[in-house]
């Protein structure tokens, strides 16, 4: 059992918009705003879309957001791409320790 | 770019032990926290262990503390973890990860490629 807790998988067409929500604790994404969004694609490292809750790095298209309000993260992936059909992983800063939530399947229909 | 390379992953018998390295280069390796994680087969990551800039301070996954050491070499720009009393459930690719800045808790801008260790008889 994950420490944050996602859907296991979402969908959409391209084009659309979905959402992904990590709800963590107050000891975790309600206390701190040390959250990230990873992207996995099958057999390759993660790859960071979103950290300290909703900044992006520089080379992340802007179609990647993030939030937060009280124990719940969400990302946001606006004008759905093929590419972006991946694994996304939330992970917060937990004190002395980092948690990750268990996965969400994006399937671009 | 920053790079991160993972070596030192393998076959090992239940009980056995393993040292990962992870060689880095291209950013200021003391001046940033480093992390373990890893990935079982099929399943999410799991962050194992993080250490300091200077090495003084560790962190510990409460599944590994105890089996698991976490080193560095700033000299040689060289992550480590030393894993012993390994069990079948360690088995995971294992992934070095940088931290994004020089504040404890930020989390994990770069990662490796990783390394594949198997617990197995």
């Amino acid at each position: 059992q994950s420490a944050l807790t996602q859907p296991r998988s979402v969908s959409g067409s391209p084009g659309q918009s979905v959402t992904i929500s990590c709800t963590g604790t107050s000891s975790d994404v309600g206390d701190y705003n040390y959250v990230s969004w990873y992207q996995q694609h099958p057999g390759k490292a993660p790859k960071l879309m979103i950290y300290d809750v909703s900044k992006g790095p520089s080379g992340v298209p802007d179609r990647f957001s993030g939030s937060k309000s009280g124990n719940t993260a969400s990302l946001t992936i606006s004008g759905l791409q093929a590419e972006d059909e991946a694994d996304y992983y939330c992970c917060s800063y937990a004190g002395s320790r980092w948690v990750f939530g268990g996965g969400t399947k994006l399937t671009v229909l | 770019e920053v790079q991160l390379l993972e070596s030192g992953g393998g076959l090992v018998q239940p009980g056995g032990s393993l040292r990962l390295s992870c060689a880095v280069s291209r950013f200021t390796f003391n001046n940033y926290v480093m992390s373990w994680v890893r990935q079982a087969p099929g399943k999410g990551l799991e962050w194992v262990s993080a250490i300091s800039g200077g090495g003084g301070i560790t962190y510990y996954a409460d599944s590994v503390k105890g089996r698991f050491t976490i080193s560095r070499d700033n000299s040689k720009n060289t992550l480590y973890l030393q894993m012993n009393s390994l069990r079948a459930e360690d088995t995971a690719v294992y992934y070095c990860a940088k931290h994004k800045d020089l504040a404890v808790k930020s989390l994990f801008d770069y990662w490796g490629q990783g390394t594949l260790v198997t617990v197995s008889s």
